[in-house]
C-alpha cells in the first residue's frame, strides 16, 4: 500500500520568509501526488498536483512543488510567506489499486500546520 | 459551479443515537467520495460512488455505517448506534473523470461530536 509522511506537524516562519513543507511518499510505481490546503472549519482545497511530465509543478497562491523520484519526495515551497498562508497543509498520493480501476482514492499524510509570524 | 455542499455542518449527538449526513456534489460530477478526518490527522478514505453504484468500501466502514447515492446525485452517510470513536470530521468530495487527471473537489465537511 502507498503511504505519505509529512515531516514536521508544525512549521512556523516569519512573514516574507521561505516556506518549505516536506513530504515523502512510498510507492512501488510512479505515483500521482497532491498538495491540499485546509483553512479552519473549511474543506480541502487543491493547491497543486503532479501526474506526469515536468517535475516542477506550480500551483495557486504562489506555491510550487518538485517531484524527486530518487528521493521519493514532493516538498512544497513558497518564496515569501504571507499571513494568509496560515493553514493546515496535506500531502496526498493516489492509491494505485483503486486508481487502476479508474478511481482516485487519496492517501493523505497527517498534515503540517503552518504558522506565519508577523 | 456552486461547489460541494454538506449538511449539517455540525452535529452533536449522544452515544447510541443514529445520525445521517448529506452531501450534494458539484452538478454533473459522476464520482463521489467520503473521507473521515480525526483530530490532528489527514483524511482517510471511507467509500466511493460512481454514479449510483458504491464501488469500494474501506475496512474503516464498519457495519454501523451505510452510504447511499440514489439516482447518482446527492449522497447520504448514516451512522447507526454512534460511538465516541465516531467523533470526527466527515468530508465529501466529488469529481468528473478527465482521463487520468481527475481532481477531487471537497466540501466543507460535517463535524460530528458523540457525547
Amino acid at each position: 500500500a502507498q503511504s505519505v509522511t509529512q515531516l514536521g506537524s508544525h512549521v512556523s516562519v516569519s512573514e516574507g520568509a521561505l516556506v518549505l513543507l516536506r513530504c515523502n511518499y512510498s510507492s512501488s510505481v510512479p505515483p500521482y501526488l497532491f498538495w491540499y490546503v485546509q483553512y479552519p472549519n473549511q474543506g480541502l482545497q487543491l493547491l497543486l498536483k503532479y501526474t506526469t511530465g515536468a517535475t516542477l509543478v506550480k500551483g495557486i497562491n504562489g506555491f510550487e512543488a518538485e517531484f524527486k523520484k530518487s528521493e521519493t519526495s514532493f516538498h512544497l515551497t513558497k518564496p515569501s510567506a504571507h499571513m494568509s498562508d496560515a493553514a493546515e497543509y496535506f500531502c496526498a498520493v493516489s492509491d494505485l489499486e483503486l486508481f487502476n480501476q479508474g478511481a482516485q482514492k487519496l492517501v493523505f499524510g497527517q498534515g503540517t500546520r503552518l504558522t506565519i509570524n508577523p | 459551479d456552486t461547489g460541494v455542499s454538506q449538511n449539517p455542518r455540525h452535529k452533536i449527538t449522544k452515544r447510541g443515537q443514529n445520525v445521517t449526513f448529506r452531501c450534494d456534489p458539484i452538478s454533473e460530477h459522476n464520482r463521489l467520495y467520503w473521507y473521515r478526518q480525526t483530530l490532528g490527522q489527514g483524511p482517510e478514505f471511507l467509500t466511493y460512488f460512481q454514479n449510483e453504484a458504491q464501488l469500494e468500501k474501506s475496512r474503516l466502514l464498519s457495519d454501523r455505517f451505510s452510504a447511499e447515492r440514489p439516482k447518482g446525485s446527492f449522497s447520504t452517510l448514516e451512522i447507526q448506534r454512534t460511538e465516541q470513536g465516531d467523533s470526527a470530521m466527515y468530508l465529501c468530495a466529488s469529481s468528473s473523470r478527465q482521463g487520468r487527471q481527475e481532481t477531487q473537489y471537497f466540501g466543507p465537511g460535517t463535524r460530528l461530536l458523540v457525547l
